[in-house]
């Protein structure tokens, strides 16, 4: 079954410390990737996206992910988080073969000050 | 403003009820997603519907029903045979085309029983 998953659900780092997130999505043929942020009491936004080219995207307010085909994965990075990172962080997923986009269960980044 | 607006905000439903979440976007967009969030368990979809009088079911679709008889209103109705409805639900909505899979997402409804 098409599925994405997201093994950490709540992470807690200091300031300035570096930020991996893992994604991990089945086989399925072709995808489109995505992370959606949701920060406290605002909408899900859009922080960034994979379609196709460097597998390496840039996305808003310093992230980027890495795209590696053969793990299937799309790891969400960033070199030094912020008090204002603090908020659920979701993967998504399109396959090519169906119209609809899945989401990951969500991690929820908490940053100490 | 364009956007997503979905009401109501917060929404009581009895033992025995149905209750319909309003969803309307005037973004033109074609596309129209019905998700519930759970804590822990992310956004899962419940309906879609890429098209005008057209809808799929999602994931989680058993107790809910949708209609799309407008471009711009995606209602869901939580039904009686949903017996956990209650989460926070969202609707979201992206263009057409294949490079424009942006979701634009509603401020959400989070619906209790009472």
């Amino acid at each position: 079954a098409q599925s994405v998953s997201q093994h950490n659900h709540h992470v807690i780092l200091s300031e300035a410390a570096s930020l991996e997130l893992g994604c991990n999505y089945s086989y399925g043929g072709t995808v489109n990737l995505f992370w959606y942020v949701q920060y406290p009491g605002q909408h899900l936004q859009l922080l960034l996206k994979y379609f196709s080219g460097d597998p390496l995207v840039k996305g808003i307010k310093g992230f980027e992910a890495e795209f590696i085909k053969s793990k299937f994965s799309f790891n969400l990075r960033k070199p030094s988080v912020q008090w204002s990172d603090t908020a659920e962080y979701f993967c998504a997923v399109k396959y090519s073969s169906a119209s609809k986009i899945i989401f990951g269960s969500g991690t929820r980044l908490s940053i100490r000050p | 403003d364009g956007g997503i607006t979905q009401s109501p905000k917060y929404l009581f439903r009895k033992e025995g009820q149905n209750v319909t979440l309003s969803c309307e976007q005037n973004l033109n967009h074609d596309a129209m997603y019905w998700y519930r969030q759970d804590p822990g368990q992310g956004l899962r979809l419940i309906y879609y519907s890429q098209i005008v009088n057209d809808f799929q079911k999602g994931d989680i679709a058993e107790g809910y029903s949708v209609s799309r008889e407008k471009k711009e209103s995606f209602p869901l109705t939580v039904t009686s045979a949903q017996k956990n409805p209650t989460a926070f639900y969202l609707c979201a909505s992206n263009p057409p085309g294949d490079r424009n899979e942006k979701l634009f997402f509603g401020s959400g409804t989070q619906l209790s029983v009472l």
